[in-house]
């Protein structure tokens, strides 16, 4: 799996209320992305980088904004969460190949 | 999770049988593809790609098959095990100048009976 870890694995939060998901990985992978994943969609990607303090939007960007201030740490955050965020979010990692490696993913509810 | 099987197509088959996986991709210019395999809980693992100047490639009890004429990839499995029971779905990548764009499909349940 690349060494990606993601923290928090499970989350409940309120309407409202902010919360930031880190992605964390030991293979000095160049890009990291951040993905949703939601019943009868395939995975989303929300924000992706390209290096440190690079980054760029997704295709469901709206509602999150992220920082990538070193290699190896890609956070996403959510300003003020709402129940439509309410998802499953995976981070993934690339070295520079087209293939993607994932983590074990982040469960958030929003209630 | 549990959640990402529902909606989904789903395969049944028998512990021994072979199985195969299909998908449809949506852009002719997608020069390379992925599978995917979820296992519930976890995140997606990588299995095998594939380049769109191939139109097979084997892997270990795997075998992708590329017909860019209809646009459709399918994932073989042989000898199908309790442990393969995931979700597979795969993956195209489409060129954006000097990016590229990875689109994922919903995917398929597999479900192997012992």
């Amino acid at each position: 799996d690349a060494g990606i870890t993601q923290s928090p694995r499970h989350k409940v939060t309120e309407t409202g209320t902010p919360v930031t998901l880190r992605c964390h990985q030991t293979e000095n992978h160049r890009y990291m992305y951040w993905y949703r994943q939601d019943p009868g969609h395939g995975l989303r990607l929300i924000h992706y980088s390209y290096g440190v303090k690079d980054t760029d939007k997704g295709e469901v960007s709206d509602g999150y904004s992220v920082s990538r201030s070193k290699t190896e740490d890609f956070l996403l955050t959510l300003e003020s969460a709402t129940s439509s965020q309410t998802s499953v979010y995976f981070c993934a990692t690339s070295g520079g190949g087209r293939e993607q490696y994932f983590g074990p993913g982040t469960r958030l509810t929003v209630t | 999770g549990e959640s990402v099987g529902l909606h989904l197509p789903t395969l049944s088959v028998q512990e021994g049988d072979n199985s195969i996986i299909n998908c449809a991709y949506s852009n002719s210019a997608s020069d390379y593809f992925i599978w995917y395999k979820q296992e519930s809980g976890k995140g997606p693992q990588f299995i095998i790609d594939i380049r769109s100047n191939m139109d097979k490639r084997q892997g270990q009890r795997v075998t992708v098959l590329l017909n860019k004429t209809v646009k459709h990839l399918s994932l073989q499995i042989a000898a199908t095990q309790p442990g393969d029971s995931a979700v597979y779905f795969c993956a195209e990548n489409i060129p954006l100048g000097s990016n590229y764009k990875l689109t994922f499909g919903k995917g398929t349940l597999l479900t192997v009976n012992p």
